[in-house]
């Protein structure tokens, strides 16, 4: 079946402008998770969704950052007046339940000039 | 807290030539043990898994040993190939918990 897949695959944008990555799950999946990924380092945990709600955005680093997923299915992550070290991948995972192996999307490069 | 200590690379080996990469882990209890691989261009794929002390996982021709006494889960492949040229991440989680944590990720590059 069809994987996770995430748009755009890069995105370029200049500083202080506000940008939206899409995430589209595997079906099925209630869970869903945001990370990001810096050159050379391991994906960093940003919000986990559990259906339609954040159950836990502990890994947001400040309040420019914010997701949604209003259906339980599609999520979206948002950067306001974005900033040069917001540049990293981001990647999306969904799983069938919390606690279970997390299945990644191909991720958004975003670069922010 | 909890996380995920992994062998720095780059590792560099010869076609045929035998794998092991590190990991280490801090936890309280017992996670489930993952390693996931990010091959040139592409997305972490979940390449194995333990989710019990003793447990092994197997994939592909690698496998890695969920070992509490020392809290390890290495990886190894007994012959390489150039195809397996990626960067590998060890990672845990919990049943009840939110997130997963990832090592740094070693890269591997193996020549013919």
């Amino acid at each position: 079946g069809a994987g996770v897949s995430q748009t755009p695959s890069n995105k370029v944008t200049e500083k202080g402008k506000y940008v939206e990555l899409r995430c589209d799950p595997i079906s099925g999946h209630t869970a869903l998770y945001w990370y990001r990924q810096s050159l050379g380092q391991g994906p960093e945990f940003l919000i986990y969704f559990q259906g339609t709600g954040a159950a836990d955005d502990s890994g947001l680093p400040n309040d420019r950052f914010f997701a949604v997923r209003p259906e339980g299915s599609v999520s979206t992550l948002k950067i306001q007046r974005t900033e040069r070290g917001d540049s990293a991948v981001y990647l999306c995972a969904s799983s069938p339940a919390r606690g279970y192996e997390q299945y990644f999307g191909p991720g958004t490069r975003l670069t922010v000039t | 807290g909890d996380s995920v200590t992994q062998m720095e690379g780059p590792v560099t080996l010869s076609e045929e030539a035998f794998l092991t990469i590190n990991c280490t882990y801090t936890a309280t209890g017992y996670p489930s043990l993952f390693w996931y691989v990010q091959y040139p261009g592409e997305g972490l794929q979940l390449l194995l898994k333990a989710t019990k002390a003793d447990d092994k996982g197997s994939n592909k021709g690698f496998e890695a040993t969920y070992r509490k006494e020392t809290t390890s889960f290495h990886l190894e492949k007994g012959s390489v190939q150039v195809s397996d040229s990626a960067v590998y991440f060890c990672a845990l989680t919990f049943y009840n918990n939110n997130d997963m944590r990832f090592g740094a990720g070693t890269r591997l590059t193996v020549k013919p």
